[in-house]
């Protein structure tokens, strides 16, 4: 079936803009995660939504950052005035359920870079 | 609080040689222990897991981990590596109180030398 899927893959902005990043999770996930990977870097937990219930924001690094997801499929990640800090690779993941047993299932990224 | 290291950012390896890569984990309880590889330019895919049962851990592309408590430590091995096996490799942990939040370690570079 299909996978998680992200867009746009690339995305170049100039700073003080706003961007978006959309992530399509895999059908029936009802998890999904957010995380930023910065050159040379681990990943860097953003946000986790499960199903209905309030997300857990508490990876955000500053109130620049927001997401959504809505009917608990589509999300998108929000930054609003971009700084050249931003710039990193954006990943999207979903899994079944909360449970730390499952595995999650990543998305390609979207690559941004703030000028 | 949990944290997981990866005691290497690179290893090269010639092709054929075996490999490990290591992984040390802390946690005050009890967790589930993962290595994602992420080929060029792809997202990350798991490689095997740990949940519980046998400490050795056999995944996809002739990989295997051994999962030791008391030295908390979760090391990635192959026998053979092959050209294909050029990626970064990601340790990660999760607490089995139910905790969704992956744990990273910051990974390892395999460089495969021919």
């Amino acid at each position: 079936g299909a996978g998680v899927s992200q867009s746009p893959s690339n995305k170049v902005t100039e700073k003080g803009k706003d961007v978006e990043l959309r992530c399509d999770p895999i059908s029936g996930h009802t998890a999904l995660y957010w995380y930023r990977q910065s050159l040379g870097q681990g990943l860097e937990f953003l946000i986790y939504f499960q199903g209905n219930s309030a997300p857990d924001k508490s990876g955000l690094p500053s109130d620049r950052f927001s997401a959504e997801r809505t009917g608990g499929s589509v999300s998108t990640l929000t930054i609003q005035r971009t700084q050249q800090e931003d710039s990193a690779v954006y990943l999207c993941a979903s899994s079944r359920t909360t449970s730390g047993r499952y595995e999650q299932y990543f998305g390609p990224g979207t690559r941004l870079t703030v000028t | 609080a949990q944290s997981v290291t990866q005691l290497d950012s690179q290893v090269p390896v010639f092709e054929e040689a075996p490999v490990e890569l290591r992984c040390n984990y802390s946690s005050s309880v009890s967790v589930y222990l993962f290595w994602y590889v992420q080929y060029p330019n792809q997202g990350l895919q798991l490689l095997l897991k740990y949940l519980s049962g046998s400490t050795l851990v056999k995944g996809i592309n002739g990989f295997e981990a051994e999962f030791n408590k008391s030295q908390t430590s979760f090391h990635l091995r192959k026998p053979s590596v092959h050209i294909s096996d050029t990626a970064e490799y990601f340790c990660a942990v999760s607490l089995m109180d139910s905790n969704y939040q992956l744990i990273w370690g910051a990974g390892t570079k395999l460089i495969i030398k021919p």
